[in-house]
């Protein structure tokens, strides 16, 4: 069936240099994506989300690309910090009342 | 504000017994959602309720898994004769409208553990 996943499951980043998380999706017709955060023991915490009319959007520290030609989503941060540490999902919004459809994840760990 | 409540943060049953976890959305929400993870995985959808109506259960297992949103109090996720296989956290979200038109808010969820 269709499903949103992850290619990397795991992302080590130094301090201060950028990371990069991405996604795959397989349903054509989704048209609206989000990024969360979830940090150990709590829940998924809304980052920054994007249209399927857009191709980038930025909010602060953070950049979502969405490439419809090939069903790729990313995620940049900027300067990642300690405080970046977590596991990043992307999510689609389906069905008529936007059921959220998760990927399975990417741990970032921010090394000093 | 505050956010999305659940209790218990953790909850330990043994096999066979029943777990009731309980999310209190935040003030003014009417739309409650449950989500499963499962270790190192992703949030699965379980239910969507809007005050005292199940809008999609689609996700929720057939037997032994129900849920309530009721006119006062918080939503309710209940799973009876609980096994290994139902330890996971389970997560609550809430939104004033359904999710399609706004953002969903998440609560830390409750880790169930069955020994």
């Amino acid at each position: 069936g269709e499903s949103v996943g992850l290619h990397l499951p795991t992302l080590s980043v130094q301090e201060g240099d950028n990371s990069i998380i991405n996604c795959a999706y397989s349903n054509s017709a989704s048209d609206y994506f989000i990024w969360y955060k979830q940090e150990s023991g709590k829940g998924p915490q809304f980052i920054i989300d994007i249209r399927s009319n857009m191709d980038k959007r930025q909010g602060q520290r953070v950049t979502v690309l969405l490439n419809k030609t090939v069903k790729h989503l990313s995620l940049q941060i900027a300067a990642t910090q300690p405080g970046d540490s977590a596991v990043y999902f992307c999510a689609e919004k389906s069905d008529s009342w936007g059921k959220l459809q998760f990927g399975a994840g990417t741990q970032v760990v921010v090394t000093p | 504000n505050a956010g999305v409540m659940q209790n218990p943060r953790h909850l330990v049953r043994r096999r066979g017994q029943e777990a009731r976890l309980r999310c209190s959305p935040v003030k003014g929400h009417s739309h409650v959602y449950w989500y499963r993870q499962l270790p190192e995985e992703g949030l699965k959808f379980m239910v969507y309720l809007q005050k005292e109506n199940i809008i999609d259960e689609s996700g929720m297992p057939k037997e032994r898994f129900s849920a309530e949103f009721p006119k006062e109090g918080p939503s309710i996720l209940r799973i009876q004769q609980v096994v290994r296989g139902d330890s996971a956290a389970y997560f609550c979200a809430s939104s004033p409208a359904r999710t399609s038109d706004t953002e969903a808010f998440f609560g830390q969820g409750t880790r169930l553990t069955v020994v």
